[in-house]
């Protein structure tokens, strides 16, 4: 696609259950990246991939929060068992490698009652 | 759409003013920065970059000053308009480090 796709949109959960966010990163481009931006603070680092390996998982909250990424295109972020406290807008952003400029999606909502 | 936040810094500036938001950065291994436009219910999106070998970038409209030496960024936006209200973010990164996004200033332009 033109650019990073991103899916839901919205998704509205209550606490306990599972979800997962889905990303389409732009094609060609070889590093994918997610983060999290809660109202009133700025986009923290959760987990980049380059190609289908993640380097760096530094930024997951916990070990309710896990990605994958397959045939070096599309990633699933998964939060497991959610907490009010995951409620954010998650970006996913890809770049053609890891040093460049990094395109963002719209953005999936989560909100966990 | 729904803010970004609620209680960022805010840059109130006349149109037709210039604007200029600034930003310190905290790593000084980092070679790459980067302005990012956060408009509300959307994605970040890149107004423009500048590595370290550099310490003035100009665009359209948008000039990046670096100053190494006290870690500062700022975005200067001439001729501000209505449409460059929105959420400013700098972004940092240093060789194989994932960028890294400050707070984020709020301008808001009075037509």
């Amino acid at each position: 696609g033109a650019g990073v796709s991103q899916s839901p949109s919205n998704k509205v959960t209550e606490k306990g259950k599972d979800v997962e966010l889905r990303c389409d990163p732009i094609s060609g481009h070889t590093a994918l990246y997610w983060y999290r931006q809660s109202l009133g603070q700025g986009l923290e680092f959760l987990i980049y991939f380059q190609g289908n390996s993640a380097p760096d998982k530094s930024g997951l909250p916990s070990d309710r929060f896990s990605a994958e990424r397959t045939g070096g295109s599309v990633s699933t972020l998964t939060i497991q068992r959610t907490q009010q406290e995951d409620s954010a807008v998650y970006l996913c952003a890809s770049s053609r490698d890891h040093t460049g400029e990094l395109f963002f999606g719209e953005g999936s909502r989560l909100t966990v009652l | 759409g729904e803010s970004v936040g609620l209680h960022l810094p805010t840059l109130s500036v006349q149109e037709g003013d210039n604007s200029i938001i600034n930003c310190a950065y905290s790593n000084s291994a980092s070679d790459y920065f980067i302005w990012y436009k956060q408009e509300s219910g959307k994605g970040p999106q890149f107004i423009i970059d500048i590595r370290s070998n550099m310490d003035k970038r100009q665009g359209q409209r948008v000039t990046v000053l670096l100053n190494k030496t006290v870690k500062h960024l700022s975005l200067q936006i001439a001729a501000t308009q209505p449409g460059d209200s929105a959420v400013y973010f700098c972004a940092e990164k240093g060789g194989n480090t994932p960028l890294v996004f400050g707070k984020g200033t709020r301008l808001s332009v009075i037509a």
